[in-house]
């Protein structure tokens, strides 16, 4: 069990750029899930992969926002023209199918824009 | 939909004190219950989990939660703090069925531990 990777750990860009982030999951887990934190919350969901489909997309995942996982392994989470309000920690955590399985988290993406 | 609360904040204590860090969730339907710890810059990791059966569960390192499911509370006890407990401490839930596999998280609680 290596732990859920991603990449980069911290990110500075300036308004309106795109950025891309990358999870790499737990070799044997089947879902992928990718959460956004801001300073003194706690996570908030974004969206949630069963392989490579994508389940469920909360609300907060504006139409600047896409993920995808293509072989159902790695995820990336790509943020087009960012604005202020996007700077977050991205975090994305992995679970095996079952409901009562329990999510591993990253270390997390810290996005910052300038 | 679900909700979780942690009315406290931050909470300073002593080393070798005691601390409860309070949680209570909010749902019209059965849920699972699970306390992640989070250190500066780093990821969740779970630290504990209530799943079904005895509603006192422990940890490995110390800590302890008991489910009430008439107060619908979750709360985190710890009989005697260490300065390495220092972290943010988050509760969530996560409903047993239904098509939504999220977790719902509290705004967390900082557990701050003194000399």
């Amino acid at each position: 069990d290596t732990g859920v990777s991603q990449n980069p750990r911290h990110k500075i860009t300036k308004r309106g750029q795109n950025v891309t982030f990358r999870c790499d999951p737990i070799s044997e887990h089947n879902r992928l899930y990718w959460y956004r934190q801001t300073l003194g919350q706690g996570p908030e969901f974004l969206t949630y992969f069963q392989n490579e489909a994508q389940l469920e997309k909360s609300r907060l995942l504006s139409d600047r926002f896409s993920a995808e996982r293509p072989k159902g392994s790695f995820s990336t989470l790509e943020i087009q023209r960012t604005e202020q309000g996007d700077s977050a920690m991205y975090l994305c955590a992995s679970s095996l199918g079952r409901t009562d399985q329990p999510q591993h988290f990253g270390d997390g993406t810290r996005l910052s824009i300038l | 939909a679900q909700s979780v609360t942690q009315l406290d904040s931050q909470v300073p204590v002593f080393e070798e004190a005691p601390v409860e860090l309070r949680c209570n969730y909010s749902s019209s339907v059965s849920v699972y219950l699970f306390w992640y710890v989070q250190y500066p810059n780093q990821g969740l990791q779970l630290l504990l989990k209530y799943l079904s059966g005895s509603t006192l569960v422990e940890s490995i390192n110390g800590f302890e939660a008991e489910f009430n499911k008439s107060q619908t509370s979750f709360h985190l006890r710890k009989p005697s703090v260490h300065i390495s407990d220092t972290a943010e401490y988050f509760c969530a839930v996560r409903v047993l069925s239904g098509s939504a596999r999220q977790l719902t998280f509290g705004s967390g609680t900082q557990l701050t531990v003194l000399p």
